[in-house]
Parts: C-alpha cells; structure tokens; sequence
C-alpha cells in the first residue's frame, strides 16, 4: 500500500470549474506539501502546510491531521491550470531515515476552455 | 534568482559510460536531494544531504553515487550506468528537512 494517496488519478474540467484534489496518508507527518508540475516537466512548490489553511490566489490547501487527510482547491479554474498536481509529505523522524518526501503519484489535471 | 540549477537537462549515453549529472542551489540551504520519477511510480529520493560531508540513502540508491563537498552543490554519479536508470531526474534543495523545497528543471537521461 502507497504511504501517500492522491485522487483522482485524471481530472478533466470546464473553465471556471471549482477542482478539489485530494490526498490521503498513513505516516505520522511533520509538514505536507502541494506541488504543481507542468507538461515542461519543472515542479513548482504550491504550499507546504502542517496544519490549517492556505490560500495564494486561487488556490487553497487544507490539512485535517487527525483524519490524515488534505485537499488542494483551486477556484476559477483555468486552462492553464492545467498540470499535474503532485502531494508529498515529510514523514516524521522514525527508523532513522531522515528522508524528506514521500510522494503521491500525482493528479493529472486538464481544464478546458 | 533564488534557484537550483541542473546540468544537463537532456543526456543520451550508452551502457557502462560513467556520467555525472550536476545540481547546484544558490539559497544556502543544507539540505539537498536527488530524486527519480518514472511513470506509473512517481518520484522516488534517491540519496539527499543534511548538510556538507553528510549524505545518505533514499528510497532507490543502487547505481548511483552522491558527494556534498561544499553547501552548494551535490552532483549525482553513475559510475556504470544502465538501461534501468533511464529516467527524469529532479534535484531539489530546502533550508531543513521539513521546509518547503525548491526544484532543479530536471534531467532526461536515456541509457542505451
């Protein structure tokens, strides 16, 4: 079973459309991150949140802790939105292994004009 | 520019050919890391740097070698590469371990 698991694996919306990702995991977590990844193949940094909301344009990240669970939204959708949305975690220190990031295997997102 | 820099963003080469693929970050950041994605697999670590001298092994270290000899950059090395290892490779830098990171443009390697 994948640690991080994201849905839906494709997305296809209407311009104008509000898009909610989700991403759900099983490791004790010390920070979550959203990541944005273009057909160019370069990632951006979205959020990275450990608790609450975050909200940058039209584009809002939530993280329920307890439930082990985060949803990016993203309002207004637009074509170029359009990308994949990839969620990651820093899974807290145990075993030793101080490896930062365990991912998701991503959403890929079309919006449609 | 804050930015992590790769090099070079497309490699073709040919079994065995040892290669170096290199990562710089202008951001002082201690921790660095390499990471591969495949797909239907996503990204997997591959080695990440705590800080100079100190590096150690993500998820899928077979084949490849790392060394963090100054702050800024932390090459990835395949001594003998194979067909295996073809792959887009990302290195990333953060301040610390938990802190947001930052991405190199990545690298399209083809062994053949």
């Amino acid at each position: 079973k994948n640690e991080v698991e994201q849905s839906p694996q494709n997305l296809t919306a209407q311009e104008g459309e509000f898009i909610t990702i989700n991403c759900s995991y099983s490791v004790g977590i010390s920070a979550l991150h959203w990541l944005q990844q273009h057909p160019g193949g370069g990632i951006v940094s979205l959020f990275m949140l450990s608790s609450g909301k975050k909200k940058h344009g039209r584009l809002i990240a939530t993280i329920n802790i307890q439930e082990k669970h985060s949803s990016l939204h993203i309002t207004a959708s637009h074509p170029r939105d359009s990308a994949v949305y990839i969620c990651a975690v820093t899974p807290g220190l145990y075993g030793g292994s101080q490896g930062n990031l365990i991912f998701g295997k991503g959403t890929k997102l079309s919006v449609k004009p | 520019e804050a930015q992590v820099t790769q090099n070079p963003r497309y490699l073709i080469t040919v079994t065995g050919k040892k290669l170096t693929v290199t990562c710089s970050q202008n951001m002082n950041h201690e921790y660095m890391s390499w990471y591969r994605q495949d797909p239907g697999l996503g990204l997997r670590q591959i080695y990440y740097s705590m800080n100079v001298e100190v590096t150690d092994k993500g998820d899928v270290p077979e084949g490849y070698k790392v060394s963090r000899k100054e702050k800024r950059n932390f090459p990835l090395i395949l001594e003998s590469p194979s067909p295996n290892q073809t792959s887009l490779y990302f290195c990333a830098s953060s301040l610390y371990r938990d802190t947001e990171a930052f991405f190199g443009q990545g690298t399209r390697l083809t062994v053949v």
